[in-house]
């Protein structure tokens, strides 16, 4: 079966401090990763994913950036972190066919004081 | 760019009484459209599904149509109880390129 494992469950770093998330997915292969933040009382904002090694597309310009330097992972990073980037880090994965659903990881809460 | 507008909340129905939460899309190409819902203290689960026009994805006595002429895939239930309250997402996923974007959520509220 699939699983896919995010952490850390929480962070607090302090502003200008870098970040590295990490998202792996186990027991599929090639699958499609993403990176979404969820603010409080809003919707997912879609801010990376990954149709395979070392293609990313970026939705949302700002100061993080991904990466996947394996077929199952998936790092999301900055090298400063702002106190706008304060949230809720969701990681996914789907089998990229039209028809299949995305899994989820547990989270990341990430405040930045 | 591709984009997806759903109806505002909260909404707050009585029990047994009608939903729809309308949800429209950009039609960039030929979208499966999803359904997913979170409940309180829960991740996000598949709810329905539809990857064809005038397909019907249905379960748990919700319902939505994917729409082709007016790009919509509305939300329906006959007869909602108290344990359908839950934050609803409605969710395109462009097959070209594999991006999977998600609505703001429609929050649904419950009362006995």
């Amino acid at each position: 079966s699939q699983t896919i494992h995010q952490w850390p469950a929480t962070l607090v770093q302090p502003v200008g401090s870098p970040l590295s998330l990490e998202c792996t997915v186990e027991g599929t292969s090639n699958p499609n990763l993403y990176w979404y933040r969820q603010a409080a009382g809003r919707g997912l904002q879609l801010l990376f994913y990954s149709v395979g090694i070392g293609q990313i597309s970026s939705e949302v310009p700002q100061n993080l950036s991904a990466s996947r330097p394996q077929d199952r992972q998936f790092i999301l990073s900055s090298k400063k972190l702002l106190l706008s980037d304060s949230g809720f880090y969701l990681c996914a994965w789907s089998w990229g066919q039209a028809n299949t659903e995305a899994f989820f990881g547990q989270g990341t809460r990430l405040t930045v004081v | 760019g591709n984009s997806v507008t759903q109806m505002e909340g909260p909404v707050t129905l009585s029990e047994e009484a009608f939903l729809t939460i309308n949800c429209t899309y950009t039609a960039t190409g030929y979208p499966s459209l999803f359904w997913y819902v979170q409940y309180p203290g829960e991740g996000l689960q598949l709810l329905l599904k539809a990857t064809k026009a005038d397909d019907k994805g249905s379960n748990k006595g919700f319902e939505a149509t994917y729409r082709k002429e007016t790009t919509s895939f509305h939300l329906e239930k006959g007869s909602v109880q108290v344990s359908d309250s839950a934050v609803y997402f409605c969710a395109p996923y462009y097959n070209q390129g594999g991006k999977l974007i998600f609505g703001q959520g429609t929050e649904l509220s419950v009362k006995p």
